[in-house]
């Protein structure tokens, strides 16, 4: 079946850099897309999420693109700080039902 | 507003026994979602409840899990027989009417089967 996935399983950052997660998903219908933070021992935490008809969205230090195009998704955060570490995941509305990718992890180096 | 509570935290059985985990979504939230995290693994959708109606569950081991989402409000996930690669992370979170719109995680269950 379709789902969604990320393209690097690991990504690490310098402390102060800005980080970018990238996600491909391959269901056209999709129209609602999500990104969560989880920490260690710690349920998903919602990050920020945008629909189809966007292409760009902000948050607090992240930013969200979509490009419908090439069905590509990723996650900019601005000025990581060592509490960005986590693993990263990007969430779609697959026909009606909340999917999930493999994840990112990400390591800030001080 | 609280968030999603589950229970127990963790939990440790043998292969072979049951075990059964509680999910109390947030309040007036209508889906509620059941996820299996193995580790190093994204979360794995098991079933998807609208109220008390089964959105989704394709992806539920029928022969050995069940669910049940009584009056529309908590959900119980059960497992009976467990086996060895049952052994995961479960996760419960719900949304306020469906996979449009945000989903709250809880903690989640560590299951450890032995």
């Amino acid at each position: 079946g379709e789902s969604v996935g990320l393209h690097l399983p690991t990504l690490s950052v310098q402390e102060g850099d800005n980080s970018i997660i990238n996600c491909a998903y391959s269901n056209s219908a999709s129209d609602y897309f999500i990104w969560y933070k989880q920490e260690s021992g710690k349920g998903p935490q919602f990050i920020i999420d945008i629909r189809s008809n966007m292409d760009k969205r902000q948050g607090q230090r992240v930013t969200v693109l979509l490009n419908k195009t090439v069905k590509h998704l990723s996650l900019q955060i601005a000025a990581t700080q060592p509490g960005d570490s986590a693993v990263y995941f990007c969430a779609e509305n697959n026909d009606y039902k909340l999917s999930f990718g493999a994840g990112t992890t990400v390591t800030v180096r001080a | 507003e609280a968030g999603v509570a589950q229970s127990p935290r963790y939990k440790i059985i043998e292969k072979r026994q049951s075990v059964a985990f509680w999910c109390n979504p947030i309040s007036g939230h209508a889906t509620l979602y059941w996820y299996q995290q193995i580790l190093g693994q994204g979360p794995k959708l098991l079933i998807q409840f609208q109220n008390n109606g089964v959105v989704d569950d394709s992806q539920l081991p029928k022969d050995r899990f069940s669910a049940e989402r009584l009056k529309g409000v908590d959900s119980t996930l059960k497992i009976q027989p467990a086996k060895l690669e049952d052994s995961a992370v479960y996760l419960c979170a719900s949304s306020l009417w469906d996979a449009n719109t945000e989903a709250f995680f809880g903690q989640g269950t560590r299951l450890t089967v032995v």
